[in-house]
């Protein structure tokens, strides 16, 4: 069964750029063309920042950008602020079943 | 607007049942593939069960196989879960989920989400 590996934490200071990867472990990657990442915050509805890999939903900050790099697919937060402190999850779809990453919990120093 | 709003949670005793809805507004239900995801306490998020727009299309994770049933009933504008057999690690958040894409066959990505609903399975 396909499985995404995040990483627990990332942290970063305002202003700085962090990464939070998201790595397939299965050789089942054809379908990891359809990444996408949620933000949560405690107590409220899951937010989509990205799908299909890159695509930013209108309203969301340009800040958030996505990327893929072979079975790893990464969230990028660049010029990092208070309000992106946050739960992230990614998650992809395979053959039958939606799988989510484990989820980082993103610390603004 | 698009509206999620779900209901039905309670606290409810292993082996049990209990059914869970989600009102929707703002869409036309019929035309989206719908899905249950859910967070345990402390923990991450575990997609549940997907159904399809016109309902004759359904997929659940292997942890609920068997126990939960997943429906709707577009002309009320109302999605299901309904689950039996509940056991202890059912205790969690359930939120309700639209996929973006119109007529998509499968679950995700989704771009509107409900506040969720507290389902507790406890002697």
């Amino acid at each position: 069964q396909s499985a995404l590996t995040q990483p627990a934490s990332v942290s970063g200071s305002p202003g700085q750029a962090i990464t939070i990867s998201c790595t397939a472990t299965s050789s089942d990657v054809e379908g990891y063309n359809y990444v996408s990442w949620y933000q949560l915050h405690p107590g409220k509805a899951p937010k989509l920042m990205i799908y299909d890999v890159i695509v930013r939903p209108s309203g969301v900050s340009g800040r958030f950008s996505g990327s893929r790099s072979g079975s790893t697919a990464s969230l990028t937060i660049s010029g990092l602020q208070p309000e992106d402190e946050a739960d992230y999850y990614c998650s992809s779809y395979f053959t039958g079943t939606l799988v989510f990453g484990g989820g980082t919990k993103v610390t603004v120093l | 607007e698009v509206h999620l709003l779900e209901s039905g949670g309670d606290l409810v005793q292993p082996g049990g049942s209990l059914r869970l809805s989600c009102a929707a507004s703002g869409f036309t239900l019929s035309n989206y593939y719908m899905s249950w995801v859910r967070q345990p306490p402390g923990k991450g998020l575990e997609w549940v069960s997907g159904i399809s727009g016109s309902g004759d299309g359904t997929s659940h994770a292997d942890s609920v196989k068997g126990r939960f049933t997943v429906s709707r009933e577009n002309s009320k504008n109302t999605l299901y879960l309904h689950m039996s057999s509940l056991r202890a690690e059912d205790t969690a958040v359930y939120f309700c989920a639209k996929t973006k894409w119109e007529r998509h066959s499968a679950p995700g990505p989704f771009d509107y989400w409900g506040q969720g609903v507290l389902v507790t399975v406890s002697s």
